[in-house]
């Protein structure tokens, strides 16, 4: 059964080092997205993507981070200035249409020291 | 602010039981909704999506929907032991919005 890969699984960064976490998403979806989950809480959307352009952002996903498709399978979020509460299991996710289950990836643990 | 709220437990259900879990959604305007199983360290993975009101059926789960009440249900019937896990429900309004995931209630399926 197709899955969404995510590398790596776990990255530690150095407070205030850019991060890249990288995506692929199912081969014949057309919406990914991002989700994060603090240690204990519940899981939070950051973007969605579709059609190479963000289709909805929240209110996290500010100036610091950043994704990009940058070729045919894979797609990033990049974090840039990492601060010690960007530490967290960030999810990628995919669906076929919006409103469609979306399946996620099993996450990259990121910790920033 | 979308909220959807669970009872986050834990609840504990003897092994061949039925297990019932609730949720509530705030945006009436909410169109999708999906219930998924997450085990400790784990990722979220889908079990069960509704979009009508009603009962939606699947092997053991059972997915209910009342949107006048903003109401999700799901129902593990002959519940096992691998069924603890803690269960997220994710309500999605339209569009290519994100999914607003509730805290989540933790199962334990007592042998």
């Amino acid at each position: 059964e197709p899955e969404v890969t995510q590398t790596p699984s776990h990255q530690v960064t150095q407070m205030g080092q850019e991060v890249i976490l990288r995506c692929v998403p199912i081969s014949n979806h057309l919406y990914f997205y991002w989700y994060r989950q603090i240690l204990g809480q519940k899981v939070e959307f950051l973007v969605s993507f579709y059609n190479n352009e963000i289709s909805e952002k929240s209110e996290i996903f500010d100036d610091q981070f950043s994704v990009e498709r940058p070729d045919g399978s894979n797609f990033t979020l990049k974090i840039r200035s990492t601060k010690l509460e960007d530490s967290a299991m960030y999810f990628c996710a995919s669906s076929r249409q919006s409103n469609q289950p979306q399946h996620f990836g099993d996450g990259t643990r990121l910790s920033i020291l | 602010q979308k909220e959807v709220e669970q009872n986050s437990g834990p609840l504990s259900v003897p092994e061949g039981a039925i297990a019932s879990l609730n949720c509530t959604y705030s945006d009436r305007g909410s169109q999708s909704f999906f219930w998924y199983r997450q085990y400790s360290g784990k990722s979220p993975e889908l079990i069960m999506s509704i979009y009508s009101n009603g009962d939606k059926e699947d092997g053991r789960f059972t997915a209910q929907l009342n949107k006048a009440s903003q109401y999700v249900s799901l129902l593990i019937r002959d519940s096992q032991p691998s069924d603890s896990a803690t269960y997220l429900c994710a309500v999605e309004g339209g569009g290519a919005d994100g999914l607003t995931f509730g805290k989540g209630t933790h199962l334990i399926i007592q042998p």
